[in-house]
């Protein structure tokens, strides 16, 4: 239990265009999401937070405007890269926190996104 | 944004060894879990300790965790080519934040 799907898995786009990564709770409701970026060879760092049905927080440094999320349901959070260019190439992975479903862990992740911008 | 730390940074060992993993962090936690991450792919979980236990096992896996000292250790026995990956603590904070160590890159040579 406590899956989330996260798609596409990887995309190649044009500079200027946008991309939409969306991140699904299969089996549960997921009131809180993370969005995380993973630069080569380092660690992942935090993003954003989203809670349903409520504006994102935003970590430091984060562009709110470059990055959109949107969790509109209990089920899905989308985080879009709006006019990307190729520095905004990256991997991208999103968590959801399981607290209330039954879960130990606290949180699942997904499976990222590679995003590549040419 | 937090994050622990995690040492070595890199670590290089010949097949059949054992790789040793640090993680350390600052604040109070729920549980700890070790995730494996191969190069341009997502991240496979592990194994997790709570707050109250001190040592879990699983397979080759062996994984310590003192509170006290807040810190956490990955033990990889009898290493193979396939364990080739980074590595990376996982905390779940008293407070409902996820806090990502540093990571380590290990090679297994052949």
């Amino acid at each position: 239990g406590a899956v989330v799907s996260q798609h596409p898995s990887w995309v190649i786009c044009k500079s200027g265009t946008s991309v939409k990564i969306e991140c699904r709770s299969l089996d549960f409701q997921a009131t809180t999401m993370f969005w995380y970026r993973q630069f080569p060879k380092q660690s992942l760092m935090l993003m954003a937070t989203s809670n349903e049905g409520s504006k994102a927080t935003y970590e430091q440094g984060v562009e709110k405007d470059k990055f959109l999320i949107n969790h509109a349901s209990l089920t899905l959070s989308t985080l879009t890269v709006t006019s990307a260019h190729p520095e905004d190439s990256s991997f991208y992975i999103c968590s959801a926190s399981v607290l209330g479903t039954g879960s130990n862990y606290g949180y699942t992740f997904g499976s990222g996104t590679r995003l590549t911008v040419v | 944004s937090q994050q622990g730390e995690e040492d070595p940074q890199a670590l290089s060992i010949q097949e059949g060894e054992n790789a040793t993993m640090n993680c350390s962090y600052k604040t109070s936690i729920n549980n700890l879990q070790w995730y494996r991450q191969n190069s341009g792919r997502g991240l496979v979980h592990l194994i997790l300790i709570r707050s109250n236990e001190r040592e879990k096992h699983s397979g080759r896996l062996r994984v310590t965790l003192d509170t006290s000292k807040k810190s956490s250790s990955l033990l990889i026995t009898a290493s193979r080519a396939a364990d080739t990956a980074s590595y990376f603590c996982v905390m779940y904070s008293s407070a409902s934040k996820i806090i990502f160590g540093s990571g380590t890159r290990l090679s297994i040579r052949p």
